[in-house]
């Protein structure tokens, strides 16, 4: 079973703060994305990452900044924290493209509150 | 960029089987159908996944119709962990690479 652990849990901050998420995969997933989850819109995704180092934008990039340090680990940065941000952020990973039939492994969300 | 549609909602009893469809109008080619389900506190976990035809696996199956418009995920036997929300997706191409597209799914509701 894949494992995508996320970190913190839960994070609240203040408008105009500086939250970074974790999220590590112990899968060796080529594939590696950060989700957002809000009430009527589903998952939408910010930002995915096809190896260490490499950067792709999703549907919903503005405020968010992304780095894959290593193949494990995917961090999603907001460095200026507004209250439109507050969501539910999921992590999930993959082995390839999921177009190719592959699963994604989700990890149980990281809930942020910006007051 | 192919979009699906769902029932917003559904319930069900325990030990019924369950049939939630999906329908995909515009699904290209090239493009799979995916289900996933998420319960309260956990990310969506894959369910099953198909091109065309008939898939089952030892969680669900798939019914996909010959047209590929549209797509029927059933459930047998469902229980009370089955409640969850069940989305349907096809992949979509962006800047070059594949994507899944999570859309608002079907809640589903088990009774007793």
């Amino acid at each position: 079973e894949a494992a995508v652990t996320q970190s913190p849990r839960n994070k609240v901050t203040v408008t105009g703060g500086n939250v970074t998420l974790s999220c590590r995969q112990t899968n060796s997933h080529n594939y590696m994305y950060w989700y957002r989850q809000d009430t009527g819109h589903g998952l939408r995704l910010i930002h995915y990452s096809y190896g260490a180092g490499n950067l792709q934008i999703g549907d919903v990039p503005d405020g968010y900044k992304a780095t894959r340090t290593t193949q494990e680990d995917f961090f999603l940065l907001l460095e200026l924290a507004s209250p439109s941000q507050t969501s539910l952020y999921f992590c999930a990973s993959s082995e390839t493209r999921t177009n190719s039939g592959n699963t994604l492994y989700f990890g149980e969300g990281s809930r942020l509150i910006v007051v | 960029l192919a979009k699906t549609t769902q029932p917003p909602s559904m319930e069900a009893y325990e030990g019924q089987e369950v049939n939630v469809s999906c329908s995909h109008t515009n699904i290209a080619t090239s493009e799979y159908i995916y289900w996933y389900r998420q319960v309260p506190h956990q990310g969506p976990q894959f369910i099953i996944q198909g091109y065309k035809d008939y898939v089952v696996n030892e969680v669900a199956s798939l019914f996909i119709s010959a047209d590929r418009k549209l797509s029927t995920l059933s459930l047998p036997w469902v229980s009370l962990r089955d409640a969850a929300v069940y989305y349907c997706i096809v992949t979509v191409p962006s800047s070059g690479s594949w994507q899944l597209i999570f859309g608002s799914g079907t809640q589903l509701t088990v009774m007793p």
